[in-house]
């Protein structure tokens, strides 16, 4: 069965850290972009970042730029996402997704975990 | 605000047929074949329905149909049942910083 677990997620006071995980089985993990997104309490969802099968290729929404950094390890099979300068408006269940191809990044995800819940309040 | 925009509502009689469009630009739903559509149940995992504009993972049935035209994509929905009664996103890879776009998402309702 292909899946993913995301985990991590928890309270954290602004300005602090989290680094969540997601891990991948049942299909050949390095041969996908994986992807996360997230959906914060009554909003829609929001990609975050994406990464190339092989982790050389990186891509980050403008409102996590630059406090975000998206990374991988193969021989894990896991999928990274560590979170720096946490705001408030961070708060948000957070999505680990495949991409349905590992080229191009983008053209859809076709399997999701089942989401990891971050805080950030003081 | 959302880089693609979506009804924030929409309805359809159980059995009929119901249509979602998704409205961007030439940066991205108009010019690349990379809309997907996603059907979100609150408290669960997105699901994938439609990927690269009209194509349908396994197990999707055939009921859900995606098409675009122009800088609008669309969802139809047809032989509506409860069960269907979600929330809908479409999302694209945008030119744009972003990367990828996502609309706001459409409420549907069956009656």
């Amino acid at each position: 069965e292909v899946q993913l677990v995301e985990s991590g997620g928890g309270l954290v006071q602004p300005g602090g850290s989290l680094r969540l995980s997601c891990a991948g089985s049942g299909f050949t993990f390095s041969n996908y972009a994986m992807s996360w997104v997230r959906q914060a309490p009554g909003k829609g969802l929001e990609w975050v970042s994406v990464i190339s099968g092989g982790g050389g290729s990186t891509y980050y929404a403008d409102s996590v730029k630059g406090r975000f950094t998206i990374s991988r390890d193969n021989s894990k099979n896991t999928l990274f996402l560590q979170m720096n300068s946490l705001r408030a408006d961070d708060t948000a269940v957070y999505y680990c997704a495949k991409g349905v191809r590992g080229v191009p990044l983008y053209s859809g995800m076709d399997v999701w975990g089942q989401g990891t819940t971050v805080t950030v309040s003081s | 605000q959302s880089a693609l925009t979506q009804p924030p509502s929409a309805s359809g009689s159980l059995g009929q047929s119901v249509t979602i469009s998704c409205t961007g630009t030439s940066s991205d739903v108009g010019g690349y074949d990379y809309v997907s559509w996603y059907q979100h149940f609150p408290g669960k995992a997105p699901t994938l329905l439609i990927y690269e504009v009209n194509k349908r993972p396994s197990g999707v049935p055939d009921r859900f149909f995606g098409s675009k035209s122009g800088n609008t994509a669309s969802l139809t929905v047809s032989g509506l049942q409860a069960d269907d009664e979600a929330d809908y996103y479409c999302s694209s890879y945008t030119a744009n910083n972003n990367f990828v776009a996502f609309g706001g998402g459409t409420k549907l309702t069956v009656l």
